[in-house]
């Protein structure tokens, strides 16, 4: 199983609404990864996760919270998102910090 | 910091044709490197990578990509490029000794082959 899956595939929710983006791996992967991709831009960092501990924050709105619930597990919990947090959240992992990135297909999230 | 450099933003080629894509990166430590493709609707994938050894390395699909440390580059190469070769590529360069030890994506090359 070399696979990141990602749930949902798309979502769009309001302002005030709250919720959770998935990702799992079942590569035996200690490092995990989120990352925010706008249309025709590069993925850029948002936190990584390392041995199940937040080691890199790129200063993201604490709006964006992360959680790794287990090796094998990472959340994205989004609250009082704004219209420009639209975007491909993509979630990555890697057998240690530093190996290539094996990544999931993404979810679109719209913020209407 | 490390930063990535793509010159190329948009190539167009007809099949056939050989295609470089140029990257540049920029740390004073030890990199590792990687180039990346994103088909049309299609997750990220690993094309190549470079950790250390022979600087010319190759990957999947015919591409192959060289490391010459003295131009902190690490420039892709197909000899015939393919319709199925349209995409977005992606040249990354994460810190390979105790710098940050996540992946820096450079701008994106996207490449356009007709047929």
């Amino acid at each position: 199983d070399t696979e990141v899956t990602q749930t949902p595939k798309h979502l769009v929710m309001g302002m005030t609404n709250k919720k959770s983006l998935k990702c799992e791996q079942h590569m035996g992967h200690r490092a995990m990864y989120w990352y925010k991709q706008k249309a025709k831009k590069p993925p850029e960092l948002m936190f990584v996760y390392s041995y199940e501990k937040l080691s890199i924050n790129e200063s993201v709105p604490s709006r964006f919270s992360p959680e790794c619930p287990n090796s094998s597990l990472l959340n994205l919990h989004l609250h009082a998102l704004q219209p420009e947090d639209s975007a491909l959240y993509l979630c990555a992992s890697s057998r240690v910090p530093g190996a290539e990135a094996f990544f999931g297909q993404g979810t679109r999230l719209t913020v209407v | 910091a490390q930063s990535v450099s793509q010159h190329n933003h948009h190539v167009i080629l007809s099949e056939a044709a050989s295609l470089e894509l140029g990257c540049n990166y920029s740390y004073g430590g030890t990199v590792n490197l990687f180039w990346y493709v994103q088909y049309p609707g299609q997750h990220l994938q690993l094309l190549l990578k470079y950790f250390s050894g022979d600087p010319l390395v190759k990957g999947i699909k015919g591409f192959e990509a060289e490391f010459i440390k003295s131009k902190f580059s690490f420039n892709l190469r197909k000899p015939s490029v393919q319709w199925s070769d349209t995409a977005e590529y992606f040249c990354a360069v994460n810190a390979g000794d105790t710098g940050r030890r996540a992946l820096t994506f450079g701008s994106g090359t996207r490449l356009q082959v007709q047929p």
